[in-house]
């Protein structure tokens, strides 16, 4: 079976400050993977996803991420962080037709 | 149009009452689903249809019934509820594999049970 851990419930950075959210997958089979955003009593933005191929994905709002095999790793990254990108960030799997998420990972951001 | 819209977005009910929640999108998916989300968790999935056929029930109480009418539309049919089904719902769609199997979203119906 298919699952991610996200750890970290909180992360905590300053404004301009890189940000990093880890994402460990577990997967008998080639994952796709799948980062999404929700912001408070909202339902859930893509922010990129992996499937095959280059294993750097880019996505929206400068966030991007790396898959890597060796450490079953699909960490979200993004150079400086903004005000804006306070909000829950959820990792995720295929599983079959549909999504099994992470515990989510809450990113505070402070001036 | 790559919305999937939900309504409506707050619902406060009677454990007696019988209410619906709606999802309507016009992308053209096949695939559409109902999770539910309690504060500070993450979806758990309730129900897919695949081209309006229930394909997955993820041992959800007989007080939610889903329906598909067509394509476009999605429903969940709420009767005698309890006060810890208050949470938000979300329906999302799926795109096909020709357009990544993406999952997109609605805002959710924020949902009291008195």
């Amino acid at each position: 079976a298919q699952s991610v851990t996200q750890l970290g419930s909180h992360v905590s950075v300053s404004e301009g400050a890189l940000v990093l959210l880890r994402c460990n997958y577990s997967s008998s089979v080639p994952p796709y993977l799948f980062w999404y955003v929700q912001y408070p009593n909202q339902g859930l933005q893509l922010l990129l996803k992996y499937t095959t191929g280059a294993t750097l994905v880019k996505g929206i709002n400068g966030f991007e991420a790396e898959f890597k095999k060796s450490e079953t790793s699909f960490h979200l990254t993004k150079p400086s962080a903004h005000m804006s990108d306070a909000a829950e960030y959820f990792c995720a799997v295929r599983t079959g037709s549909t999504l099994t998420f992470g515990k989510g990972t809450m990113l505070l951001v402070s001036p | 149009d790559t919305e999937v819209t939900q309504t409506p977005k707050h619902l406060v009910m009677g454990m007696t009452n019988k209410k619906s929640l709606k999802c309507e999108q016009h992308m053209g998916h096949r695939a559409m689903y109902w999770y539910k989300q309690k504060a500070k968790k993450p979806p758990e999935l309730m129900f897919v249809y695949s081209y309006e056929k229930l394909s997955i029930n993820e041992s959800v109480p007989s007080r939610f019934s889903p329906e598909c009418p067509n394509s476009s539309l999605l429903n969940l049919h709420l009767h005698a509820l309890q006060p810890e089904d208050s949470a938000l719902y979300l329906c999302a769609s799926r795109s096909g594999p020709n357009r990544g199997e993406k999952l997109f979203f609605g805002s959710g119906t924020q949902l009291s049970v008195l």
